[in-house]
Formats: structure tokens, C-alpha cells, sequence
């Protein structure tokens, strides 16, 4: 059973525009949150990340927001350039498994921004 | 030079051949992962070690063994190839503590005929 859920497998944009990427999780027992962006041939490198005592956590261009009622969360870019065209996975741990660093991880949304 | 580094980066291999992945780092972190990769399934942990002499499966451990040789390298063993292992691996460090951020190698493409 997939814990963490990232529905929409592509998400196209014009560079200027915003761009938001979804995720859902079913364990209410997630307390931290993360964002990962993987180019080809490239492993994926940390974005941002939340706890779950806050809800909206900000990084230049990069937010991230989460609703823990909606067990929702969202990465808003804005402006998208051409470069942040990637394939961006969403990361899940509870208070149990993150000292452990074990992470769930959503199945991934590519994001194609076009000049 | 790169921090997490992989070898090799892809291979080739026939069902039932023996294959080792390898993975270096030079980041100095004591936790090191093995996930795996598959189209529309994300990436799935398959073992995890928090130091040479810890090591613990992850969700997807069967079929699959590692060793941890020292704090800077861990190796992922397939004793046996399948053609379902066929898979996109990668490995990764941390630091250990609370929250740590996973630095990952940039991946092993595998292919099992």
C-alpha cells in the first residue's frame, strides 16, 4: 500500500508561471516531510523540507506547505525556469523511523517548464 | 570529486549471475541507505546500515544483501539476479541525528536478462 502518493505522474508550465506539485500521505504518524529533485543520470538532491508543527516552510523560490487535516502537501515554485525541469519526489518519515532516516517516498511527478 | 560515489554506473547481467553494486563516500557520515528505483513506484529502501557493524533491512531486503567494509563503503549483492531487478539503484549517506538530509550517489542502472 503506497503511504505517500504523488497522483500526477507529469506537470507541464510556461517558465514565469507558478508551478505546484501535490502529494498526499495516509499515516497519520508522519511528522516530517521533505521534497527531493532528480535530474537524469543524476541522484536525487534534497529541496526543502517541513515538520510537522509548522505549516508552511520558505526557500527562495521554494515553499512548501502542508495541511496534516487534508494529510496534504503541496511545493509551490515560483517564478519555474527551464532548469527547474526535473522529476520531483516527495518524502515522508514518522517520529519511529526518522532516527533511523528511513524515508517513504512518493512515486514522483515530472516537471517539464517550457521558455 | 563527487561525495557519494557509484560503481558501476550501469551493467548488464544474465538471470542467476552473482553482481555487486558498490558505493564510496567521503562526506564522513556513519548511516548509509540502498534504494531502489522502478517506473511509477518511487524509490523503496532496501537496506540501511547506521554503522559497520548495524546493519538493517529495509522493505524490499529478499534476494538482496549488503556489507558494510567500513564507514565510507557499503555494497549491495544480488546472489542470484532476476529479471525483476532489473532497477535503478542508489545509494546514500547521512549524518546521524534528528532529520538528517540523505545525500545520494547518482545511481546504478541495472539490467537483468
Amino acid at each position: 500500500d503506497q503511504q505517500v502518493k504523488q497522483n500526477s505522474p507529469s506537470l507541464s508550465v510556461q517558465e514565469g508561471r507558478i508551478s505546484i506539485l501535490n502529494c498526499d500521505y495516509t499515516n497519520s504518524m508522519f511528522d516530517y516531510f521533505l521534497w527531493y529533485k532528480k535530474y537524469p543520470a543524476e541522484g536525487p538532491t534534497f529541496l526543502i523540507s517541513i515538520s510537522s508543527i509548522k505549516d508552511k516552510n520558505e526557500d527562495g523560490r521554494f515553499t512548501v506547505f502542508l495541511n496534516k487535516s487534508a494529510k496534504h502537501l503541496s511545493l509551490h515554485i515560483v517564478p519555474s525556469q527551464p532548469g527547474d525541469s526535473a522529476v520531483y519526489f516527495c518524502a515522508a518519515s514518522d517520529e519511529n523511523s526518522s532516527n533511523t532516516g528511513k524515508l517513504i517516498f512518493g512515486q514522483g511527478t515530472t516537471l517539464q517548464v517550457k521558455p | 570529486d563527487a561525495d557519494v560515489t557509484q560503481t558501476p554506473r550501469n551493467r548488464i547481467t544474465k538471470t542467476g549471475k552473482r553482481i555487486m553494486l558498490e558505493c564510496s563516500q567521503t562526506k564522513g557520515h556513519d548511516r548509509m541507505y540502498w534504494y531502489r528505483q522502478d517506473p511509477g513506484l518511487g524509490l523503496r529502501l532496501i537496506y540501511y546500515s547506521f554503522d559497520v557493524k548495524d546493519i538493517n533491512k529495509g522493505e524490499i531486503s529478499d534476494g538482496y544483501s549488503v556489507s558494510r567494509q567500513a564507514q565510507a563503503k557499503f555494497s549491495l549483492s544480488l546472489e542470484s539476479a532476476i529479471p525483476n531487478q532489473t532497477a535503478l539503484y542508489f545509494c546514500a549517506t547521512s549524518d546521524s541525528g534528528w532529520e538528517e538530509t540523505q545525500y545520494f550517489g547518482p545511481g546504478t542502472r541495472l539490467l537483468v536478462l
